[in-house]
């Protein structure tokens, strides 16, 4: 069966500070995709990233930054010089892939993130 | 091109009653998704379409709910006989399918509160 595990429930760190966000997933499938989403109070999911379970190359998008590891299963996100708005709830997904798939996303229970000014 | 729009945001009703909500996905979307958060947990899925036909739903699904896509377009959900259970937020996400990859892109969900 598949699973994501957020372990951290809640962060809370000063603005300007370096914030790791961990992501530890389950499955049986060789191909997979793994997503970040983010929450702010407003509610609506917001798309970060996709990446492809072929792909291991680390991405970085300005002060975001994801890095994927295959061999311990994880998908981490790091938030560089973090910034108030930056505060929000992030999920971290997955889904299976190949030519049949439903594409239904796979949720973690989510990392509340509290940027303090 | 304008996002998933969903309405009513937020509706609060008795135990008991039947509520329905919508969702106008992205135009040329050909998926449709339902899920489901509760307070403190991420989205559960409860139903795809693709095009007009659902293709899939989930065991979270029972009896009292029903979805919807005439057309292809917009989808309902309907909840009959409402229960305290049912309170969550509802959330509708649309996704091009292609042969390669997609992304789905959330709408900012309907807030169900029944007392």
């Amino acid at each position: 069966a598949q699973k994501v595990t957020q372990a951290q429930t809640e962060i809370s760190v000063v603005e300007k500070e370096d914030v790791t966000l961990d992501c530890v997933y389950e499955t049986r499938d060789t191909t997979y995709y793994l997503f970040w989403y983010k929450q702010p109070p407003s509610g609506e999911l917001v798309f970060l990233i996709r990446r492809n379970s072929f792909d291991e190359q680390n991405e970085i998008s300005g002060r975001y930054s994801w890095n994927f590891q295959k061999s311990t299963s994880s998908f981490n996100f790091t938030i560089t010089a973090s910034q108030v708005v930056d505060s929000a709830v992030y999920f971290c997904a997955l889904s299976e892939a190949g030519m049949n798939r439903d594409d239904k996303i796979i949720f973690g229970k989510g990392t509340r993130l509290h940027i303090l000014p | 091109d304008t996002g998933v729009s969903q309405d009513p945001r937020h509706k609060i009703t008795k135990r008991g009653q039947n509520v329905t909500f919508r969702c106008d996905p992205i135009s040329e979307h050909n998926r449709l998704y339902w899920y489901r958060q509760t307070l403190g947990q991420g989205p559960e899925f409860l139903t795809y379409f693709q095009n007009e036909a659902q293709l899939e739903k989930s065991r979270l699904l029972s009896d009292r709910f029903s979805a919807e896509r005439p057309k292809g377009s917009f989808s309902t959900l309907e909840i009959q006989r409402t229960e305290q259970g049912d309170s969550a937020m509802y959330l509708c996400a649309s996704s091009l399918r292609t042969g390669g990859t997609d992304t789905q892109y959330f709408g900012p969900g309907t807030r169900l509160t029944v007392l």
